[in-house]
């Protein structure tokens, strides 16, 4: 139990287009998933908190109108990098978190695999 | 703000014990979480530990918790090669946010 899936694995685009990367909760209900960025040999980040059906709350510095995302399901959340430039590159990763009975402890999340985006 | 400092790196021998540290710095830390990552790779979580306890252990995981210092560590008995990733601690305070550390990459050497 308790399994997130991340699509794409890895995706490379063209500057200036968007990319969507979507978020999974396969056997579980997420009311709350995040968004996490990772730079090589890097920590997570937090990029922002999605809560399904209403809005993303994001982290100081993190700009919302390029990174838009979307909670419109218990079990999907999605990111879109929009007009992407070379220094979006990086590994994004989301987790979920579930209230209900899956985590021995509320706070628990569980992660996806994590999607590496270059932007040539 | 909140703060998680961890060493960046860590090489021991197969079988040895490995002991990676952590430190923080938001004294409302409700859970103090172990995850491990492989190369290109999410996060598994390993282990965690409430506020109030001062140890746990999991099989060959044992977690430290010196509330007063604000440290926290991880010791992995008889550790293999297939312990070697990217270990990092994260902290809950106030929030629900997760706030991680830099990470510490162990290498087990054969």
């Amino acid at each position: 139990g308790a399994v997130v899936s991340q699509h794409p694995s890895w995706v490379i685009c063209k500057s200036g287009t968007s990319v969507k990367i979507e978020c999974r909760s396969l056997d579980f209900q997420a009311t709350t998933m995040f968004w996490y960025r990772q730079f090589p040999k890097q920590s997570l980040m937090l990029m922002a908190t999605s809560n399904e059906g209403s809005k993303a709350t994001y982290e100081q510095g993190v700009e919302k109108d390029k990174f838009l995302i979307n909670h419109a399901s218990l079990t999907l959340s999605t990111l879109t990098v929009t007009s992407a430039h070379p220094e979006d590159s990086s590994f994004y990763i989301c987790s979920a978190r579930d209230l209900i009975g899956l985590a021995e402890n509320y706070n628990e999340q569980f992660f996806g695999p994590g999607t590496r985006l270059t932007v040539l | 703000g909140e703060d998680v400092e961890q060493s960046l790196f860590l090489s021991v021998r197969e079988g040895d014990s490995s002991v990676i540290n952590c430190t923080y710095t938001d004294s409302s830390s409700t859970y103090l979480y172990w995850y491990k990552q492989e190369p290109g790779a999410g996060l598994q979580l390993l282990t965690y530990i409430f506020s109030n306890m001062d140890m746990k252990q999991d099989q060959r995981l044992t977690v430290l918790l010196n509330k007063k210092d604000k440290h926290l560590s991880l010791r992995i008995a008889d550790t293999q090669t297939g312990d070697s990733a990217i270990y990092f601690c994260a902290e809950t305070g106030s929030s629900y946010k997760l706030i991680f550390g830099s990470g510490t990459r162990l290498l087990v050497r054969p």
